[in-house]
Formats: structure tokens, sequence, C-alpha cells
């Protein structure tokens, strides 16, 4: 049963415009929360993470936002540019540290 | 130099053949991990080692099995390969931050069992 969910397998966006990926969990005890970014042949990329005391963290052109009533996270690329292009997996993780991942959002920014 | 690398990063191989994929990292970190991603289904967990001499099953570790040679080493072994093995393996390194731990993942290795 998976516990992360991602239910926008894609998504399309013109550059400069925002990009919002969203997120969803069921295991109330995840208490920190990542995203991950994948080009083609490589491997997953840190991108950003929040820890559940807080419901917001920005670095940059990236900001994720946390919800925990509603058991929701969400990704924010502002202004999203064609680098951007790639696959975005968010990830949980509770007292065991071990991550459960989402399937994963393809992003594509046109030009 | 990668923090984290996989040797092979493609191999095909044949049912019923025993095959190794290796991954080093020179992080330092204590815990490492072994990942098949599969399309439609993210990444998922097939062993972790938090040290030297201490080894876990993951949420998929059925026809696997893993070493941990040293700190900055860990395999993962086939015994006996099948078609459904095919897929994306990604090896990973944690740290602890302090409000959670983020890990960092090698390259990946492509495998096809024919």
């Amino acid at each position: 049963d998976q516990q992360v969910k991602q239910n926008s397998p894609s998504l399309s966006v013109q550059e400069g415009r925002i990009s919002i990926l969203n997120c969803d969990y069921t295991n109330s005890m995840f208490d920190y929360f990542l995203w991950y970014k994948k080009y083609p042949a490589e491997g997953p990329t840190f991108l950003i993470s929040i820890s559940s005391i807080k419901d917001k963290n920005e670095d940059g052109r990236f900001t994720v936002f946390l919800n925990k009533s509603a058991k929701h996270l969400s990704l924010h690329i502002v202004p999203s540019q064609p680098g951007d292009s790639a696959v975005y997996f968010c990830a949980a993780s509770g007292s065991n540290y071990k991550l459960s991942f989402g399937a994963g959002t393809t992003v594509t920014v046109r030009a | 130099d990668a923090d984290v690398t996989q040797t092979p990063r493609n191999r095909i191989t044949k049912t019923g053949k025993r095959i190794m994929l290796e991954c080093s990292q020179t992080k330092g970190h204590d815990r490492m991990y072994w990942y098949r991603q599969d399309p439609g289904l993210g990444l998922r967990l097939i062993y972790y080692s938090f040290d030297v001499k201490d080894i876990n099953k993951g949420e998929i570790s059925d026809g696997y099995s893993v070493s941990r040679q040293a700190q900055a080493k860990f395999s993962l072994s086939l015994e006996s390969a099948i078609p459904n093995q095919t897929a994306l393996y990604f090896c990973a390194t944690s740290d602890y931050s302090g409000s959670g731990e983020t890990q960092y993942f090698g390259p990946g290795t492509r495998l096809l069992v024919l």
C-alpha cells in the first residue's frame, strides 16, 4: 500500500510561469518530507526538504508547503525554467528514517 | 568525482544467472540503501544498512541479498535473476541533518534480465 502518492503523473508549464507539484501521504507518523529531482540516466538529486514543525521552506525558486492536517505537501517552482524539466519525486520519513517515495511527476517546461 | 558511484551502469543478463551490483561512496556516511525503480511505482527499498554490522530487509527483499564489505561499499546480488527483476537500481547514502535524514543517490544501474 503506497503511503506517499503523487496523483499527477505529468505536468506541462510555460517557461516563466509557476509549476505546482502535489503530494499526499497517509502515514501520520511521517515527520520529514523531501523533494527529489531526476534527469534521465541520472540518480535522483535532493532538492528541498521540510520538517513537520514547519509549514513552509524556501530555497531560491523552490518552495515547499506542508499542510499536516490535510496530509498534503506541494512544491512550487517560480519561475519555471527549461532546465527544470525532469521527474520530481516526493518522499517522506518517520522515526525509522526510511524513505517512502511517490511515483513521480514528470514536469515539462515549454519555451 | 562523484560521491556515490555504481557499477556497472548497464547490464544485460539471462534468467538464472547470478549477478552483483556494486556501490561505493566517498561521503563518509554510515547508512546505505538499495532501491529499485519501476515505471509508475517510484522507488522501492530493497535492503538497507545502518553500519557495517547492521543489515535490514526493505519492502521488496525477496530474490536479493546484500553485503556491506566496508563503510564505503554496499553490494546487491541477484542469486538467480528472473525477468521481473528488470529495473533501474539505485544505491543511496544518508546523513542526519538534525531535523531529518537526507539521502544521496548514485547514478543508477539499468538491469535487463532476458
